[in-house]
């Protein structure tokens, strides 16, 4: 355990549903943020948000919508998904400095 | 050019050897390298980072820094089965603030 928790840990969602992804961070972290991990392919970083802002978005379709909260908790809504979306999307905490990334287990995403 | 290059292997390695791995950046800037495991199915986790100031062993673990050349090694030592997994290599800049730049991962099969 690290401290991330993501749920759902499977999710399966036709084109045409929404959903959303959810992670919280037990570590006291200033800064969160969302990964793509497709099969064969290095990590993708998504979004980053430090201190409830977000610092970067990393060419990500509209498709998908961050949301923070609070500094413990991130939200990465879907919608009209398509089906290369499909992947592992893991979240990760840092307190920076020193900026040491924690990851949650990560959502298994399929869409169909 | 990628930012941060990993040979993607195989790297096979006979138990109770020395698995040695190494991973380039191409950002002269770099100054935190961090080191991740990935079991198959399974988010990454964190066993090391360094900073440019040195190099670090922790248990079976060492990190080395050659700055000059620009790359970062990883050796386990005593090399056991449950060490076969994927390593990634990350790196932070100091003006990419919070971001890691990940390499594409060497993956490490020990062999009995």
């Amino acid at each position: 355990e690290t401290g991330v928790t993501q749920t759902p840990r499977h999710l399966v969602m036709g084109m045409t549903n929404k959903k959303s992804l959810k992670c919280e961070q037990h570590l006291g972290h200033n800064a969160m943020y969302w990964y793509k991990q497709s099969a064969k392919k290095p990590l993708e970083l998504m979004f980053v948000y430090n201190f409830k802002e977000q610092t970067e978005n990393n060419s990500v379709p509209s498709r998908f919508s961050p949301e923070c909260p609070n500094s413990s908790h991130l939200f990465l809504h879907l919608h009209t998904l398509q089906p290369e979306d499909s992947a592992l999307y893991l979240c990760a905490s840092s307190q920076d400095p020193p900026g040491e990334q924690y990851f949650g287990p990560g959502t298994r995403l399929t869409v169909t | 050019q990628k930012e941060v290059e990993q040979n993607s292997g195989p790297l096979s390695v006979p138990e109770g050897a020395i698995a040695s791995l190494n991973c380039t950046y191409s950002d002269r800037g770099s100054q935190s390298f961090f080191w991740y495991r990935q079991y198959s199915g399974k988010s990454p986790e964190l066993i090391m980072f360094i900073y440019s100031n040195g190099d670090k062993e922790d248990g079976r673990f060492t990190a080395q820094l050659n700055k000059a050349s620009q790359y970062v090694s990883l050796l386990i030592r005593d090399s056991q089965p449950s060490d076969s997994a994927t390593y990634l290599c990350a790196v932070k800049a100091e003006a990419a603030g919070n971001k890691l730049t990940f390499g594409g991962g060497t993956r490490v099969l020990v062999k009995p």
